[in-house]
C-alpha cells in the first residue's frame, strides 16, 4: 500500500539558516510527489511537485525538493529560512501507475511543523 | 477569481444532528475530494468523486455521506453516526488528466466543525 512518512513532528531553525523537512514514501509504480504548506486555520497551498525529469525541483517562495529514488525520499529544502516560513508542511504522494484519468488518490503524511526563530 | 470555496468557516453541531458542509469550485475540475484533519494525523481521505453522479469511499467514510449532482459542487454530510466529528474538514479539486502528466490539488480554506 502506498504511504508517506514525515519522521519529524517539528523542525526548529534559526532565521537565515538552511532548512530541511524530511519525507519518505512507499508506492507501487512511479511516484508523483508533492509538498504543500498550511498556515493556521487555512487550506493547503501547493509548493512544488516531482513528476519526472530533474531530481531537484524548484517551487514557490524559494523552496526546493530533492527526489532520491534509491532512498525513496523527497526532502524539502530552503537555503535561508525566514520567520514567515513558520507553518505546517505536508508531503503527499500519488501512485504513478498507468494514467487512466489521473484519479489515483493523494496520500498525505502527518505533517511537520516548521518553527523559524529570529 | 477562480477557486474553491468552503462554507461555513466554523460550524457547531449538537449531538445527534446531521450537518452539511458546502464545497463549490469554479475551476472546471472533474475530481473533488474531502479530507479530515486532526492534530498529529495529517489529512485522511473521506470521499472522492471523479465525475458527476459518481463518488468513492476513502479511508474513513463511515458516518459521512456525499453527493455530486453538479460538477461544481461536492457537499459533505456529517451524520449522527459519526462518533467523533470534531475536526477540520478540507475540500480539494483537481482537473482530469489525459495522457502523461500530473497536477496539484487545489484546496479550500476549510471548515472547522465542533460538536457541542
Amino acid at each position: 500500500a502506498q504511504s508517506v512518512a514525515q519522521p519529524e513532528d517539528q523542525v526548529n531553525v534559526a532565521e537565515g539558516n538552511p532548512l530541511t523537512v524530511k519525507c519518505t514514501y512507499s508506492v507501487s509504480g512511479n511516484p508523483y510527489l508533492f509538498w504543500y504548506v498550511q498556515y493556521p486555520n487555512r487550506g493547503l497551498q501547493f509548493l512544488l511537485k516531482y513528476i519526472t525529469g530533474d531530481n531537484l525541483v524548484k517551487g514557490s517562495y524559494g523552496f526546493e525538493a530533492e527526489f532520491n529514488k534509491s532512498q525513496t525520499s523527497f526532502h524539502l529544502k530552503k537555503p535561508s529560512a525566514l520567520v514567515s516560513d513558520s507553518a505546517l508542511y505536508f508531503c503527499a504522494v500519488r501512485d504513478g501507475g498507468p494514467v487512466s484519468g489521473g484519479y489515483n488518490k493523494l496520500i498525505f503524511g502527518a505533517g511537520t511543523r516548521l518553527a523559524v526563530h529570529p | 477569481d477562480g477557486g474553491i470555496t468552503q462554507s461555513p468557516k466554523y460550524l457547531f453541531r449538537k449531538e445527534g444532528q446531521n450537518v452539511t458542509l458546502s464545497c463549490e469550485q469554479n475551476l472546471n475540475h472533474d475530481a473533488m475530494y474531502w479530507y479530515r484533519q486532526d492534530p498529529g494525523q495529517g489529512l485522511r481521505l473521506i470521499y472522492y468523486s471523479q465525475i458527476v453522479n459518481d463518488f468513492q469511499k476513502g479511508d474513513i467514510a463511515e458516518g459521512y455521506s456525499v453527493s455530486r449532482e453538479k460538477k461544481e459542487s461536492f457537499p459533505l454530510t456529517v451524520t449522527s453516526a459519526q462518533k467523533n466529528p470534531t475536526a477540520f474538514y478540507l475540500c480539494a479539486s483537481r482537473p482530469r488528466i489525459l495522457g502523461i502528466g500530473e497536477t496539484e490539488a487545489f484546496f479550500g480554506q476549510g471548515t472547522r466543525l465542533t460538536v457541542v
